[in-house]
């Protein structure tokens, strides 16, 4: 069974441009949360999603969105990068959402490393 | 609001020795609670979960952990260190109070195992 893919793992982005990073998740799980990590502090979540719907959110500015499709694939997005931003983004998906019900583990990709020069 | 504290940044240990990596959290309900690791430039592994039940709990690699509610705490232990268990360790928090709850991760601990 193939794990949670994210493209692309490297990449170098200057100031001011976009990127887009993808996320696959594992087959049959419709749940995918970003998060990021920085060495300063630590991993800070940025959103779920769950049957193409934004379920919950940080606290993160309006520079970062995110969306889901129909076969549960994720994709984010950061504008105007800032030299902040450069960090380890990590999608993890789950079978089901965060509710209650939901004693299930979050399964993580390998990560996409984002530079900002 | 919930929230989870790990105190220690690292922790060292020598090999063969038995390990232990601090957790407290804090809920408004009953948590699910998870370690998980991470080694350089990889994504995070499931360790194990505390869901509800047996207060010890085993997971993968020979690790386990204790779920103390009167503490709120739930440390990792593993009663022989590993060398190759060097890496970094992070504690999560759900809580089922509330609804939809999103998964809360702690600042990390790095383990160094020393040979």
């Amino acid at each position: 069974k193939a794990g949670v893919t994210q493209t692309p793992r490297y990449l170098i982005k200057t100031r001011g441009q976009q990127v887009t990073l993808s996320c696959s998740p594992i087959s049959g799980h419709r749940s995918v949360s970003w998060y990021q990590q920085t060495p300063g502090q630590g991993l800070q979540f940025l959103f779920e999603y769950f049957s193409e719907t934004q379920r919950n959110k940080g606290n993160f500015p309006g520079r970062f969105s995110g969306r889901q499709f129909s076969n549960s694939r994720s994709e984010m997005n950061v504008s105007t990068l800032e030299l902040g931003d450069s960090a380890l983004y990590l999608c993890a998906s789950s079978r089901r959402p965060g509710t209650g019900e939901n004693t299930g583990e979050l399964f993580f990709g390998e990560g996409s490393r984002l530079t900002v020069l | 609001a919930q929230s989870v504290a790990q105190p220690e940044d690292q922790v060292n240990v020598a090999e063969g020795n038995p390990l232990t990596v601090k957790c407290t959290y804090s809920v408004s309900g009953n948590p699910y609670l998870f370690w998980y690791v991470q080694y350089p430039n990889r994504g995070l592994q499931f360790l194990l979960k505390y869901i509800t039940g047996d207060n010890l709990v085993k997971g993968s690699y020979g690790f386990e952990a204790e779920f103390n509610k009167s503490q709120t705490s739930f440390h990792l232990k593993k009663p022989s260190a590993l060398v190759s268990d060097s890496a970094l360790y992070f504690c999560a928090v759900r809580d089922t109070a509330g609804g939809y709850q999103k998964v809360t991760f702690g600042t990390g601990t790095k383990l160094q195992v020393i040979p």
